[in-house]
């Protein structure tokens, strides 16, 4: 069956500190991961895609990093804000012929002062 | 204005009545999605549409119909509501689809039903 699950479900950090959220999934085949942000109480937004072949990338502050082979994924938030405190969603996407993106539960991730 | 706009944002109503989520976009896609998210469970799709004369059920679609009246606009109907959908519900639109294309979802509109 065809699963993403994320950990933590949630977290707590101090503004300017880094923090990991992880991903792992057993979609297959695969064609492509993102990690969306959904502040409460608007929709999820796309923060980076990854393919099959890429194992980094990053959007300013966000770096995420692919393992295909392990199917995992991580999404590295550096010198957090007030405004990163959001749901982190990992949604993959097999390589079907129809339309079978998988979201993740998210990570709720609360940054304070 | 938003790309993707659903309304109501909010709406309460009774167990068996006839509920409408509507959505329309100015993002010009043809592909348009209705979700629902609950607490601790990831989005799930209800319903999607690749065109104005297509739709196609997803993994949720009991006691959920809907319409696509224009490429423009995709409605979510419930029948009879009951409890159990109480829910966030949002739509979604990509080009040319999710399994390449990004999302790009709506403001959400929160269902409750008593």
């Amino acid at each position: 069956k065809n699963q993403v699950e994320q950990s933590p479900q949630s977290l707590i950090i101090l503004e300017g500190k880094n923090c990991t959220l992880q991903c792992n999934y057993t979609v297959s085949p695969f064609s492509n991961l993102r990690w969306y942000k959904q502040d409460t109480g608007r929709g999820p937004v796309s923060l980076t895609i990854m393919t099959f072949s890429e194992n980094t990338k990053s959007n300013g502050r966000y770096t995420a990093t692919l393992d295909a082979d392990t199917k995992q994924s991580s999404l590295h938030i550096t010198a957090s804000q007030l405004s990163d405190s959001a749901s982190y969603i990992c949604v993959v996407s097999p390589h079907t012929g129809g339309f079978k993106t998988i979201f993740g539960a998210g990570t709720r991730l609360f940054v304070k002062a | 204005d938003a790309d993707v706009t659903q309304t109501p944002r909010n709406r309460i109503t009774k167990t068996g009545k006839r509920i409408m989520l509507e959505c329309s976009q100015t993002k010009g896609h043809d592909r348009m999605y209705w979700y629902r998210q609950d607490p601790g469970l990831g989005l799930r799709l209800i319903y999607y549409s690749f065109d104005v004369k297509d739709i196609n059920k997803g993994e949720i679609s009991d006691g959920y119909s809907v319409s696509r009246q224009a490429q423009a606009k995709f409605s979510l109907s419930l029948e009879s509501a009951i409890p159990n959908q109480t829910a966030l519900y949002f739509c979604a639109t990509s080009d040319p689809g999710p399994n390449t294309g990004e999302l790009f979802f709506g403001e959400g509109s929160r269902l409750t039903v008593l």
